[in-house]
C-alpha cells in the first residue's frame, strides 16, 4: 500500500520569497506523483504530476517539483510566492489510474504581504 | 457542464437521518471516486467505480454508507443513521481511467454537518 508524509502542516512565507512544501511518499512498487491545491471553499484543483521522465516537472502558476526515487521525495517549490498562492497543498500518490490516489494531510502555506 | 458538479453544496442533518450527496462527473470519464475530507485533513479514499461497477469500496467506514453508479454516469452517496463523526465535505472526483493515469477532476464538494 502507498502512503504520503507531508512533513510541514503550516509554512509562512513572505510574498517574493521562494517556498519549499516537502513532500516523501512509500510505495513498493512504481508510483505516479501529484500536487493539488485547494483554494478556501473550492475543490482540489491539478498542480503538476510526475508518471515518468524528467524528474523535475513543471506545472501551472510557476510551481515545479522534483521526483527523487532514492529520497522517496516529490517536494514542490516555487522561487518567488505571490499573495493568491495562499492554499492548501496535497500531496498525492497512485500505482495506476484505476487504483485511488492516496493523499497526505496538506500543508497550508500562507504568503504574507 | 463542464466540470465536476455536486449537490447539495451544503447539507445539515440531524443525527440518525438519511441523507443522499449527488455527484455528476465529466461527461465520459469512466472512473469516478468519493473521498471524505475532514476539517483539517487531506482527503480519504471512499470507494472507486469504472463506469457503474463499484470496483473498491474498501474506505467506506461502516455499512451506513452506500454507493451507487447505476448508468455509469451519475452518482449517489448515501449514508444511513447519520452520526457526528460523518461530519464532514464529501469530495467527487472522476477521470477518464487507465494507465498512466489521467488528471482527477474534483467537484467543490458537499459539506454535510450532522448536529
Amino acid at each position: 500500500a502507498q502512503s504520503v508524509t507531508q512533513l510541514d502542516s503550516q509554512v509562512p512565507v513572505f510574498e517574493e520569497a521562494p517556498v519549499e512544501l516537502r513532500c516523501n511518499y512509500s510505495s513498493s512498487v512504481s508510483v505516479y506523483l501529484f500536487w493539488y491545491v485547494q483554494y478556501p471553499n473550492q475543490g482540489l484543483q491539478l498542480l503538476l504530476k510526475y508518471l515518468s521522465g524528467s524528474t523535475l516537472v513543471k506545472g501551472i502558476n510557476g510551481f515545479e517539483a522534483e521526483f527523487n526515487k532514492s529520497q522517496t521525495s516529490f517536494h514542490l517549490r516555487k522561487p518567488s510566492v505571490h499573495i493568491s498562492d495562499t492554499a492548501e497543498y496535497f500531496c498525492a500518490v497512485t500505482r495506476s489510474g484505476n487504483t485511488p490516489l492516496v493523499f497526505g494531510k496538506g500543508t497550508r502555506l500562507s504568503v504574507i504581504a | 457542464g463542464a466540470g465536476v458538479s455536486q449537490s447539495p453544496r451544503y447539507k445539515v442533518a440531524k443525527r440518525g437521518q438519511d441523507v443522499a450527496l449527488r455527484c455528476d462527473p465529466i461527461s465520459g470519464h469512466v472512473s469516478l471516486f468519493w473521498y471524505q475530507q475532514a476539517l483539517g485533513q487531506g482527503p480519504e479514499f471512499l470507494t472507486y467505480f469504472q463506469n457503474e461497477a463499484q470496483l473498491d469500496k474498501s474506505g467506506l467506514p461502516s455499512d451506513r454508507f452506500f454507493a451507487e453508479r447505476p448508468e455509469g454516469s451519475v452518482s449517489t452517496l448515501k449514508i444511513q443513521r447519520t452520526q457526528q463523526e460523518d461530519s464532514a465535505v464529501y469530495l467527487c472526483a472522476s477521470s477518464p481511467g487507465g494507465t498512466p493515469p489521467g488528471e482527477l477532476f474534483f467537484g467543490e464538494g458537499s459539506r454535510l454537518t450532522v448536529l
